[in-house]
């Protein structure tokens, strides 16, 4: 069965600072793997995904994720942080019919 | 085109009770899938729909169950109900295929009390 696991349940960083937020995945075919945002009290929303083709994929808000095979990691991105982007960060793999989601890392944001 | 709904968005139910939770799909798709997510839990799946059909469960009790109609609406039901219960139940729509993805509702909080 796929795992992800997403290194750090939090990560704080300053408003304008890079943003790295890591995933680890396991699986024993070629991955499908997202990433979603969780504001408060609200639903998931799909930042970014990545099926085949280029391993750097480029999101909304600014994000981006790179995918590596060798290191089998998907690790969230995005140049500079905005307060807004304070929320929790969901990175997932899809299985048979259903995702796989690691535990999540909640992204806090300095002014 | 309209997101994906889900009815209602708070509850509060009593142990022993059964709930019924609602979604309806972005017009056009044709699964639906269900997961819990708790603190201590994290987000897990509960089940997925496709055109009527379940084609995947969770590792959940015999208490959590769900149906998708012909429009590709679904419910999930939880029989009595226990403390643990509580969480936040979110649903998403999918064309069905996995490098599709998927869009989610806003959930439904279930408070258990």
């Amino acid at each position: 069965a796929q795992s992800v696991t997403q290194l750090g349940s939090h990560v704080s960083v300053s408003e304008g600072a890079l943003v790295l937020l890591r995933c680890n995945y396991s699986s024993s075919v070629p991955p499908y793997l997202f990433w979603y945002v969780q504001y408060p009290n609200q639903g998931l929303q799909l930042l970014l995904k990545y099926t085949t083709g280029a391993t750097l994929v480029k999101g909304i808000n600014g994000f981006e994720a790179e995918f590596k095979k060798s290191e089998t990691s998907f690790h969230l991105t995005k140049p500079s942080a905005h307060m807004s982007d304070a929320a929790e960060y969901f990175c997932a793999v899809s299985e048979v019919y259903k995702l796989v989601f690691g535990a999540g890392t909640i992204l806090r944001v300095k002014s | 085109k309209a997101g994906v709904t889900q009815t209602p968005r708070y509850l509060i139910k009593t142990r022993g009770q059964q709930v019924t939770l609602s979604c309806s799909p972005i017009s056009g798709h044709r699964s639906v899938s269900w997961y819990q997510q708790t603190p201590g839990q994290g987000l897990q799946f509960l089940f997925e729909y496709f055109s009527e059909t379940q084609r995947n469960k969770g590792n959940f009790p015999g208490r959590f169950s769900g149906r998708q109609f012909s429009n590709s609406r679904s419910e999930m039901n939880v029989s009595t109900l226990e403390l643990g219960d509580s969480a936040l139940y979110l649903c998403a729509s999918s064309e069905g295929r996995p490098l599709n993805g998927y869009t989610f509702g806003s959930g439904t909080r279930l408070t258990v009390v």
